[in-house]
């Protein structure tokens, strides 16, 4: 099953509103998640790096006051998408990595699909 | 992170073996070989990984060639639900654990 969820899975909002998206790791701690964007017809680009108790790292090109994330606990990060704008219509997935190795594998969640009216 | 190369795209007949490869030929000693799929709309599935051996799971095997630059994924018995795009990522350990991904295979599986 699923271990990690992300909600919600779509939302459409209007133009110059914010929208909070969530991912929760299941049944297990994430200290570090990660956020992606995918575009129609692209591969997945990582945004950022959401890091419990410190703030995010985010990836060049991303700005950290449009793309609010918060990492309020162990199993909780949020993604605010802050007075939107069409072209921040996209796919946002986040995952967390499943176990403490360093090669840990990434799980993702099954996205949240916005659309900016 | 080392890049990868992958056909983008392959056909498969349903029932029969899909063998997907990943050319990784700058590989370096301490990078993982990583495989996920993602099903249109979705997030991307685990699949596999693995360093140097050959790895096997329930849902696939994963080939490392013995020099490392090169992989391949294999579907033993493919199905229709296994139509996705299949991304060969290498990552450092210790390297943060995000991963870049790249263009990916697009796998489409007929029958």
């Amino acid at each position: 099953g699923a271990v990690v969820s992300q909600h919600p899975s779509r939302v459409i909002c209007k133009s110059g509103t914010s929208v909070k998206i969530e991912c929760r790791s299941l049944d297990f701690q994430a200290t570090t998640m990660f956020w992606y964007r995918q575009f129609p017809k692209q591969s997945l680009m990582l945004m950022a790096t959401s890091n419990e108790g410190s703030k995010a790292t985010y990836e060049q090109g991303v700005e950290k006051d449009k793309f609010l994330i918060n990492h309020a606990s162990l199993t909780l990060s949020t993604l605010t998408v802050t007075s939107a704008h069409p072209e921040d219509s996209s796919f946002y997935i986040c995952s967390a990595p499943l176990g403490g190795a360093s090669n840990s594998p990434l799980h993702f969640g099954n996205g949240t699909r916005l659309t900016v009216t | 992170d080392a890049k990868t190369t992958q056909p983008p795209s392959m056909d498969c007949a349903e029932g029969r073996a899909a063998n997907l490869p990943c050319n990784h030929s700058t590989i370096s000693g301490n990078e993982y070989v990583y495989w996920y799929r993602q099903i249109h709309s979705q997030g991307p599935q685990y699949i596999i990984h693995g360093l140097k051996n050959n790895e096997t799971n329930e849902m696939a095997s994963l080939i490392i060639t013995e020099d490392r630059k090169s992989s391949t994924l294999i579907l033993p018995h493919a199905t229709l639900r296994d139509t996705a795009v299949y991304y060969c990522i290498v990552r450092v350990a210790g390297g943060g654990n995000k991963l870049t991904f790249g263009t990916g295979t697009q796998l489409k599986v007929e029958l």
